[in-house]
């Protein structure tokens, strides 16, 4: 089936500091979404994004659909430590149907 | 609170045995999707309905069982569990749109396959 690349697969990194990850399909999205996992807790969306080269914030995160519309990134800026969790984005083919989900960015926070 | 009911939270069971989960879908929502994710494991997609009927199915195993009833509530049987079905089950749920507003996860059932 679909599938989405996300990566990294994880990242360490210290308190303060700068965070990114991306999503690539092989297809054309029509709506990108980021989620954030707790440890022990359930997916929760972040950001929604529903249009090529759409910049949108959060907050300290900010998401991009890209202008192929076969990717999308998420940057965080100054990390602390509740960023801790595993990060997935998720997009939804041209044709519809369910959504598709990357594998998930484990993310650590050093303080 | 999400607004996507789980029960029960945690679950131990022996190798063998036949388990259900249940999920209240949020108020509204026609769609509810099964995901299972095991330890250091993306989200994998078992099974959607749509308003009580089988919309979508994923790798869900044969052992595995589901189906959404009248008040939109949702059950995933599994039986003859293994150890390897030990997991964190999610539920979602989506609101029926021309846009895709994302899924609203629960906060899992969490099984131990003993």
């Amino acid at each position: 089936g679909q599938q989405l690349n996300q990566s990294p697969q994880s990242m360490f990194i210290q308190e303060g500091e700068d965070v990114s990850m991306n999503c690539t399909s092989s297809s054309i999205f029509n709506t990108w979404l980021w989620y954030k996992q707790d440890p022990g807790e359930g997916p929760v969306l972040l950001i929604a994004l529903y249009k090529a080269g759409e910049l949108t914030s959060n907050g300290r995160l900010t998401a991009q659909f890209g202008i192929t519309r076969k990717d999308s990134f998420l940057n965080i800026s100054a990390s602390i430590p509740s960023d801790v969790g595993i990060y997935f984005c998720a997009g939804q083919p041209l044709k519809g149907g369910k959504l598709i989900f990357g594998q998930g960015t484990e993310l650590s926070v050093k303080p | 609170d999400s607004g996507v009911t789980q029960t029960p939270k945690h679950l131990i069971t022996a190798t063998g045995q036949r388990v259900t989960l249940r999920c209240s879908p949020r108020s509204g929502d026609l769609s509810v999707y099964w995901y299972q994710q095991s330890l250091d494991q993306g989200l994998q997609f078992l099974i959607q309905y749509y308003n009580g009927e089988e919309r979508a199915k994923g790798n869900i195993l044969e052992r595995f069982s589901a189906q959404q009833f009248p008040d939109l509530h949702s059950e995933l049987n599994l039986s003859s569990l293994e150890l390897g079905d030990s997991a964190l089950y999610f539920c979602a749920s989506s609101v029926a749109s021309s846009r895709n507003y994302g899924y609203t996860f629960g906060s899992g059932t969490r099984l131990t396959v003993v």
